[in-house]
């Protein structure tokens, strides 16, 4: 059984910063991408960040420079290192397996660590 | 970056009933390269549909994602009372990755 498990959110005051974990398990981890995504209160899904399995990145531009998305392959763990946090990051932020063997999507997701950025 | 609209923001309706959620892409560049996730609160978001018609594994077949002249539809056929979420289109072929902003489907 795919699985995903979110950790390391939390309450942070704005400029600190958090990193978040996503243990995988149940496939094979060096075979897919990982992509974090996240929902503000309120707000509907934002794509964040997405490493692929040679370590390539992509990043929000809403993010871009003070977040690191990172990935221990011999952990089969996802992460997602947040510096210089700020009100609006404050979030639910999800990990998700891409699939790209037809089309591309996210067919698996964790259930969500929560981030809370304030004084 | 491919801006998705979904319509409409909410959809009232009675278990048993249709639901037809729309999705248009700013751009026809996305061919069927469109998904549907569900989503709950407190849940992790679910793939209903890629490549714009594929049902996912397990989903039942009263959900079916098609195209129309404007973009791209779900249809959830008779409402059970488990579909009671939201929806949101999701495209990754070109990136930023982008998401509509959602369908909440609701109880009438």
């Amino acid at each position: 059984e795919v699985q995903l498990l979110e950790s390391g959110g939390g309450l942070e005051q704005p400029g600190g910063s958090l990193r978040l974990s996503c243990v995988a398990s149940g496939f094979s981890f060096t075979s897919y991408a990982l992509t974090w995504v996240r929902q503000a209160p309120g707000r509907g899904l934002e794509w964040v960040s997405t490493i692929h399995t040679g370590g390539d990145t992509l990043y929000a531009d809403s993010i871009q420079g003070r977040f690191t998305i990172s990935r221990d392959n011999s952990q089969s763990t996802l992460y997602l290192q947040m510096n210089s946090l700020r009100s609006e990051d404050t979030a639910v932020y999800y990990c998700a397996r891409g699939t790209s063997d037809t089309y591309y999507r996210f067919d698996y997701w964790g259930q969500g660590t929560l981030v809370t950025v304030s004084s | 970056e491919i801006v998705l609209t979904q319509s409409p923001g909410t959809l009232s309706l009675s278990p048993g009933e249709r639901a037809t959620l729309s999705c248009r892409p700013s751009h026809n560049v996305i061919n069927k390269y469109l998904n549907w996730y569900q989503h709950k609160p407190g849940q992790a978001p679910r793939l209903l549909i890629s490549g714009a018609s594929s049902r996912a594994t397990g989903i039942p077949d009263r959900f079916s994602g098609g195209e129309s002249e404007t973009g791209f539809t779900l249809t959830i056929s008779r409402l059970e009372p488990e579909d009671f979420a939201v929806y949101y289109c999701g495209q990754s072929v070109f990136s930023p990755t982008t998401f509509g902003q959602g369908t909440k489907v609701e109880i009438k």
